[in-house]
């Protein structure tokens, strides 16, 4: 069974504050994400990462960045949080496009409130 | 940037009523992705198409991919108070399988249902 774990279920920082959001997969899949998901917005993409030191934006990178140096570890990076970070950040992984099955696999989510 | 349209955005039923939620792409897709998601949760894959005309079946799920592989929708017969949560469809980007498995996801329908 596939497992996405994400270092924490809710998270509050300060205006300013540096947060890393953790995600770590234990299936040996190539590729990792980081969502965010806002009401009436439904997920949207921050970046992906398709190799270990690969990273692609996704469609909204503004405030983030991201580190992969193991490949089960995907790290989302908010260098200066700001409110309108706050939201429910979901990581997920899938295995390499070339298999034919590359069905996303969703951690439980990061419930992050900037103050 | 290539979009999905997913109808309606909500729906409410009364137990035991049928279900259905469209996607609509302006472009032919290579194949389409359902995931799940219950209230409080995160997203859970149900299913891939991939032929033209596809149909496939869970249990009182019913997944169907267009002739011209621009549309898909999901049919729930006789809902039940587990069917509760928000579908979603994803295409993945471009005509062709994309390096790093990007997965475009539509709006969402989030279906209640009232027992």
């Amino acid at each position: 069974d596939v497992k996405v774990t994400q270092s924490s279920r809710y998270l509050v920082k300060r205006t300013g504050e540096k947060v890393f959001l953790e995600c770590v997969q234990d299936m040996d899949h190539e590729n990792m994400f980081w969502y965010r998901q806002d009401p009436g917005l439904g997920l949207r993409l921050i970046y992906f990462s398709y190799d270990v030191k690969m990273k692609e934006k996704g469609d909204i990178p503004e405030g983030y960045s991201v580190s992969r140096e193991k490949k089960e570890r995907f790290s989302l990076i908010l260098e200066s949080a700001s409110t309108n970070q706050t939201s429910m950040y979901l990581c997920a992984s899938s295995l390499v496009v070339g298999t034919g099955r590359y069905e996303q696999y969703f951690g439980p989510g990061t419930r992050l409130t900037v103050t | 940037g290539q979009q999905v349209m997913q109808i309606p955005q909500y729906q409410h039923v009364q137990e035991g009523e049928d279900f259905t939620t469209y996607c609509n792409s302006s472009t032919t897709l290579s194949n389409i992705q359902w995931y799940k998601q219950r209230p409080g949760g995160h997203p859970v894959f149900l299913i891939q198409l991939v032929k033209s005309g596809e149909v496939k079946k869970q249990k009182r799920l019913t997944f169907q991919f267009g002739e011209a592989k621009k549309n898909s929708s999901l049919h729930i017969t006789a809902t039940q108070t587990t069917d509760v949560g928000t579908y979603f469809c994803a295409p993945p980007e471009g005509l062709f399988y994309n390096q790093g498995g990007k997965l475009i996801f539509g709006q969402g329908t989030e279906l209640s249902v009232k027992p």
